[in-house]
């Protein structure tokens, strides 16, 4: 089942802009990964965020992660027509089954 | 580094006929490869999960005689659609994960996906 629920579901966004999309989760989890998907493409890992971390940054990506609230959020800075993608999140369970369950995904459109 | 393959790319088959799908980590030992199932604006659906020398592990829900996973060795797992029909069109991508502990033991890494339409 899809435990993860994102928000909003479509972003539309200036060039320049920030984008940020949210993500929320049901279960205790050892860590939540971003991941990037272009249409019809294979998804490539953005970042992951361990249980026991806030914040974490690379290049213009950065994610906050809130156990007590069981959310995180992505945000892209300085965004670029390239950034155009679908961004899911997914959650890796503490349960010990080591797998992956995404999120319902955020559509993004960035234009020039 | 950790880079993984699916072949085909694509494929149309007949309604009623077996395809099998191919995954492979090229540059890493893949202990345990996934498989998912994602249709067209909707988010992934995890089929199976699958350890090198051992029999999948299907979710609730996936017929295991419908979609034949086979592990066989550390680099190449293998999802096959047997008599396939029209409902069984959808994107199918595959996902690896090394050995725990070292980094490609906690990420698992995704192939291009496969589209599968069967007429």
């Amino acid at each position: 089942s899809q435990q993860g629920e994102e928000d909003p579901q479509a972003l539309s966004i200036q060039e320049g802009e920030n984008a940020t999309m949210n993500c929320s989760y049901k279960t205790s989890i050892n860590n939540l990964q971003w991941y990037r998907q272009n249409s019809g493409r294979g998804l490539v890992h953005l970042i992951l965020i361990r249980s026991n971390e806030r914040e974490k940054h690379s290049g213009r990506l950065r994610v906050t992660l809130d156990t007590s609230k069981k959310s995180s959020s992505l945000l892209i800075t300085a965004s670029r027509a390239a950034d155009t993608a679908s961004y899911f999140c997914a959650t890796d369970g503490a349960g010990g089954e080591n797998k992956l369950t995404f999120g319902t995904g955020t559509q993004l459109k960035v234009e020039l | 580094g950790a880079v993984v393959s699916q072949h085909p790319s694509r494929v149309i088959c007949k309604s009623g006929t077996s395809v099998k799908i191919e995954c492979r980590s090229l540059d890493f030992q893949a202990t345990t490869m996934f498989w998912y199932r994602q249709f067209p604006k909707k988010s992934l659906m995890l089929m199976a999960t699958s350890n090198e020398g051992s029999k999948a592990t299907y979710e609730q829900g996936v017929e295991k005689d419908k979609f034949l996973i086979n592990h066989a060795s550390l680099t190449l797992s293998t999802l096959t659609v047997t008599s396939a029909h029209p409902e069984d069109s959808s994107f199918y991508i595959c996902s690896a994960r090394g050995l725990a502990g070292v980094q490609t033991g906690e990420t698992q890494y995704f192939g291009p996906g496969t589209r599968l339409l069967v007429l």
